[in-house]
């Protein structure tokens, strides 16, 4: 079958750095996105990772190791308007770019 | 700026009405689009693949006949939640992606939410 695993919450103090992970089981493998989403809005793109190692976007960086089924988002410099949540999602097998998400891991900044 | 843009972002009505939500991409044609609902404090679930020209895949455990998507042109997609009720009262987000390349991102509709009373 095909599964995302993300923890679902976490906090962290403004200023600080923060490591969001995410487990994946996918048929075939067609890349890993992760989209930020704050409440009640839509989720917009952060990043897109195919191939091994760690992009990095200004304070934002993903890290995938295909090997393992794992990647990390990894933010920097934490602000308060970094709270939200934050979606780890999979193409599926099939192409059409359809995409299976986890369930999102909502992270609260603190002063 | 935006490159998919959905209409209406906020619906009241009263149980029994059938709403209709819009969705476009705009700098795109995509012959694929997709729709998903959002529970509160939860992930996003794929309702169904909008197909330009053809019937649209529904996920397991949805209604077609109750949630009905057209995809006429390549430019628009329309949901129709027919005759809602409360527990259809949801976020409902649309998405598309540029056919031009692969794995390109999936851009959302900053979406709609549905209250239905």
């Amino acid at each position: 079958g095909q599964n995302i695993d993300q923890p679902t919450e976490m906090t962290a103090t403004e200023g600080a750095i923060v490591q969001i992970n995410c487990t994946y089981q996918t048929s075939g493998f067609n890349g890993l996105f992760w989209y930020q989403q704050h409440a009640g809005e839509a989720p917009t793109f952060l990043s897109y990772n195919v191939l091994d190692g760690l992009e990095e976007k200004g304070r934002f960086s993903s890290f995938l190791s295909r090997s393992k089924g794992y990647s990390y988002l990894l933010l920097k410099e934490l602000q308060m308007k970094d709270s939200a949540s934050y979606l780890c999602a999979a193409p599926l097998s099939g192409g059409y770019n359809k995409l299976i998400f986890g369930a999102g891991t909502r992270l609260a900044v603190h002063p | 700026g935006a490159v998919v843009s959905q209409h209406p972002s906020r619906v009241i009505c009263k149980s029994g009405t059938s709403v209709k939500i819009e969705c476009r991409s705009l700098d795109f044609q995509a012959t694929t689009m997709f729709w998903y609902r959002q529970f509160p404090k939860q992930s996003l679930m794929l309702m169904a693949t909008s197909n330009e020209g053809s019937k649209a895949t529904y996920e397991q455990g949805v209604e077609k006949d109750k949630f009905l998507i057209n995809h006429a042109s390549l430019t628009l997609s329309t949901l129709t939640v027919t005759s809602a009720h409360p527990e259809d009262s949801s976020f409902y987000i649309c998405s598309a992606s540029d056919p031009g390349a692969s794995n390109q991102p999936q851009h959302f509709g900053d979406g709609t939410r549905l209250s239905i009373l």
